[in-house]
């Protein structure tokens, strides 16, 4: 069975400041990866998504993440973070072998200070 | 504009009450799931439908029931067979049950058992 691990739970940063969030799966073949982003009491909202090809993925917000096989990664990545960047953010696995389940981790929760 | 709507926002139930959370979507997907989101836990799944009459178990689909007798409509039922309804509830659907394809997601349901 697939599973995602996000190990931080809170993430403090500065705005102004880089972000990185880690995401790490668990899973034999290619999966497929999303990163997705929620405001309180909000649904969720994709912010990028990794099938296969370039390893580097950009998406919306000036996010971007690398798919790192050999580490079973997908880290979350912006450069200067702003402060309605405050949110939760969910890393995901997806893989055809799995039908059309999408398996979660557990989120980590951004707090930015001005 | 297509999305997903789910109704009500803001749910309160009695113990022993079942209660239905609505899920529509307007952007012709095949696929529809329900989530449950609790703190810390990131989401769980509860329910599937890839196609119209038919629908499957997700990880934690005690004490709920749904259906699916239209395409745009997937609702989900929390009987009183569900030890700890208290939870906020996403909807999701996608183009295409493969896992390989964006879920969208509703803005949820706050359900609250007194």
């Amino acid at each position: 069975a697939q599973s995602v691990t996000q190990p931080d739970i809170h993430i403090t940063v500065s705005e102004g400041a880089s972000l990185e969030l880690r995401c790490n799966y668990s899973y034999g073949a290619t999966p497929y990866l999303f990163w997705y982003v929620q405001s309180p009491g909000q649904g969720l909202q994709l912010l990028l998504k990794y099938f296969s090809g370039d390893t580097l993925v950009q998406g919306i917000k000036g996010f971007e993440a690398e798919f790192k096989r050999s580490q079973s990664s997908f880290n979350l990545r912006k450069p200067s973070v702003h402060w309605s960047d405050a949110a939760e953010y969910f890393c995901a696995v997806g893989a055809r072998a799995a039908g059309n389940k999408l398996t979660f981790g557990g989120g980590t929760r951004v707090l930015v200070k001005p | 504009d297509g999305g997903i709507t789910q109704s009500p926002k803001y749910l309160f139930r009695k113990e022993g009450q079942n209660v239905t959370l609505s899920c529509e979507q307007n952007l012709n997907h095949d696929a529809m799931y329900w989530y449950r989101q609790d703190p810390g836990q990131g989401l769980r799944l509860i329910y599937y439908s890839q196609i119209v009459n038919d629908f499957q178990k997700g990880d934690i689909a005690e004490g709920y029931s749904v259906s699916r007798e239209k395409k745009e409509s997937f609702p989900l039922t929390v009987t009183s067979a569900q030890k700890n309804p208290t939870a906020f509830y996403l909807c999701a659907s996608s183009r295409e049950g493969t896992g390989t394809n964006e879920q969208f997601f509703g803005p949820g349901t706050r359900l609250t058992v007194l």
